[in-house]
């Protein structure tokens, strides 16, 4: 059974651009949860993804978006990156039958918006 | 909205001391609640949760957590710290059927030799 895996480890861009992030839920998963944890604070819900669909979003702009995948795989598109983009962004999955009762969080990346 | 608050930012105990970790909550029903730890640059490991009966829960690496619903908390709890503890943790709260955990701003725990 593998864990949730998040690709790339760090990056960095610069203001204007755009990133795309990836997330491997855990095997058994079919539900992805994305979230935004700025330094010194806990995490903030961004959005949740399932059945390839979007499934309940916090307060962020629509220049954060995501994808999900038939194999429940997700990817986070930030568009027109602000310094305050700066932050690591955690993806985690769980089963939708279970709720949030077993959600597993992957290692995050670290976004460094310059 | 459920809010969660975790008062101490940091903490400092000595190595072998007890510790505890308040976390209160503010929710109208009960809602299940989660500890989290963070390791520098890492991601949450989930530490141990409440869903419903026995409020005091066991988890990890040694630590426990009672609920008490008469004042809203979940305080996490272990007898005697380890200098591997030195972390941040994360209360969290989700409410049945919902799609979001809410966090708590964290503790910072440090632990002296």
């Amino acid at each position: 059974e593998t864990g949730v895996t998040q690709s790339p480890t760090h990056l960095i861009k610069t203001r204007g651009q755009q990133v795309t992030l990836r997330c491997s839920s855990q095997s058994g998963h079919n539900t992805v949860s994305w979230y935004q944890q700025a330094l010194g604070q806990g995490p903030q819900f961004i959005f949740q993804y399932y059945r390839e669909e979007e499934n309940g979003r916090g307060n962020f702009p629509p220049r954060f978006s995501g994808l999900q995948f038939p194999n429940y795989s997700s990817e986070l598109n930030v568009n027109a990156l602000e310094l305050d983009d700066s932050a690591l962004y955690l993806c985690a999955s769980s089963h939708r039958g279970g709720g949030l009762r077993e959600q597993f969080f992957g290692p995050g990346t670290r976004l460094t918006v310059l | 909205a459920q809010s969660v608050t975790q008062p101490d930012i940091h903490i400092t105990v000595s190595e072998g001391a007890s510790l505890e970790l308040r976390c209160n909550y503010s929710y109208g029903a009960t809602p299940y609640l989660f500890w989290y730890v963070q390791s520098p640059g890492q991601g949450l490991q989930l530490l141990l949760k409440y869903f419903s009966g026995d409020t005091l829960v066991q988890g990890i690496k040694g630590f426990e957590a009672e609920f008490k619903r008469s004042q809203s908390s979940f305080n996490l709890r272990k007898p005697s710290v380890h200098w591997s503890d030195a972390a941040e943790y994360f209360c969290a709260v989700v409410k049945e059927g919902a799609q979001k955990l809410v966090f708590g701003q964290g503790t910072r725990l440090t632990i002296n030799p």
